[in-house]
This record gives structure tokens, C-alpha cells and sequence, in this order.
């Protein structure tokens, strides 16, 4: 069974950039894609990107600017790197796999990041 | 951007009862490969959001058949019949026709 975790920081200063770490187990990240979605609080969930199992990359054209998504297929992790964060990147972020028309059916535990001074 | 409008945003239901939640698409959300990319989740609360139905009308593995999704082109419905106590969650559509965005949720609550 494909069981993912997200691990990082709960806590980012504004402006700094916020890393977190989605560990794979169960499965092989260079088979499917594998995105990340955060939930704002208040309910709204917005699709951040996601990796392929080759290594390239989509990202939510709102965030383009500032996300980037990578790998380490050794250690079957890949990982989210949002740069320049605001208070509004308060949220709880999660990893999840993508199925065959791309619908998120396996997500982590998610982690819940503040963003203050 | 595909934009999703679910409705109603809460919902009060006994159990035992029938109910159904509504999703519009401001675009069809039929591929030309003949699929349409419109899914549902379901989450409780304190968990993680969890696969509840693909493509309009594929019930996840494991997921009870009191559950279903129905609908085309840009209006869809998920009914669930009869409502259980575990139901209690929010309930979110989403597409991924273009990119991925979500519904804004409908939250189930039970009298």
C-alpha cells in the first residue's frame, strides 16, 4: 500500500522560504506523479504541483513564480520549496500520488505551516 | 482557470436520509480521449483528504456503493443514500481537465 508523510517546519518567517519533505513508501516515485495541495484555513484547497516519474514538473501558474518541486529517488522523497512566503501561505500542506486522470488518491497526514514573525 | 461551484455549502441530514451535492464547472470538463475529469474527496475532520469517486462516477476502492456521482459536460452530483453517521466530513469536488482546482466544499452535518 502506497503510504506517504510530509515532514518540515510548522513555522516560517515571512519572506523566507518554506521546504518540506514527502517520504514514499510502498511505492517508487519514478512510477506516477506526485503532487502537493494545501488547504487554507477556512476550507479552501489549492493544487500546488507536481512531479512526474520522470522528473519534470507542473506547477499552478499563481505560484510560478515561487515553487519549485524535486527528488530524491534514492530515498523515494521528493520535495516542495515555496520561496518569498506571506502570512497567506498559512496552511496545511499535503503530498499526495496521482492516479491514471490525475485525481489525488493517496494523501500524507499533511503539515500544518504557520507563517509568522 | 476552470472554476467549480458546489452548492449547497452545508448540508443537515438525519440518517437514513438521501442526499446530494451539486458541482459546475465554468468549462466542460469532457476530454477528447472521451474521459471526463471530474472526481469527489471526502474529509473528516483531524484527517486527510481521502478519494471518494473518479472520473464522475468510479466508486474508489473500498469505498460503500451508498455513495455515487453522476453527471456530464459541466454539471455533476454526488448522492449519497442512505446518509450514515460516518458520513459526517466536507466534500469536495475536483477537476483535473485543466491543471487542478477544487470546489470550495460542502460540509455534512448530521441532526
Amino acid at each position: 500500500e502506497v503510504q506517504l508523510q510530509e515532514s518540515g517546519p510548522g513555522l516560517v518567517k515571512p519572506s523566507q522560504s518554506l521546504s518540506l519533505t514527502c517520504s514514499v513508501t510502498g511505492y517508487s516515485i519514478t512510477s506516477n506523479y506526485w503532487g502537493w495541495i494545501r488547504k487554507f484555513p477556512g476550507n479552501k484547497m489549492e493544487w500546488m504541483g507536481y512531479i512526474s516519474y520522470s522528473g519534470s514538473t507542473s506547477y499552478n501558474p499563481s505560484l510560478k513564480s515561487r515553487i519549485s518541486i524535486t527528488r530524491d529517488t534514492s530515498k523515494n522523497q521528493f520535495f516542495l520549496q515555496l520561496n518569498s512566503v506571506t502570512t497567506e501561505d498559512t496552511a496545511t500542506y499535503y503530498c499526495a500520488s496521482l492516479g491514471a486522470r490525475y485525481y489525488f488518491d493517496y494523501w500524507g497526514q499533511g503539515v500544518m505551516v504557520t507563517v509568522s514573525s | 482557470d476552470v472554476v467549480l461551484t458546489q452548492t449547497p455549502p452545508t448540508l443537515s441530514a438525519t440518517i437514513g436520509q438521501s442526499v446530494s451535492i451539486s458541482c459546475r464547472s465554468s468549462q466542460s470538463l469532457l476530454h477528447s480521449n472521451g474521459n471526463t475529469y471530474l472526481h469527489w474527496l471526502l474529509q473528516r475532520p483531524g484527517q486527510s483528504p481521502q478519494l471518494l469517486i473518479y472520473s464522475v462516477s468510479n466508486l474508489e476502492s473500498g469505498v460503500p456503493n451508498r455513495f455515487s456521482g453522476s453527471g456530464s459536460g459541466t454539471d455533476f452530483t454526488l448522492t449519497i443514500d442512505p446518509v450514515e453517521a460516518d458520513d459526517t466530513a466536507t466534500y469536495f469536488c475536483q477537476q483535473s481537465w485543466n491543471e487542478n482546482t477544487f470546489g470550495a466544499g460542502t460540509k455534512l452535518e448530521l441532526k
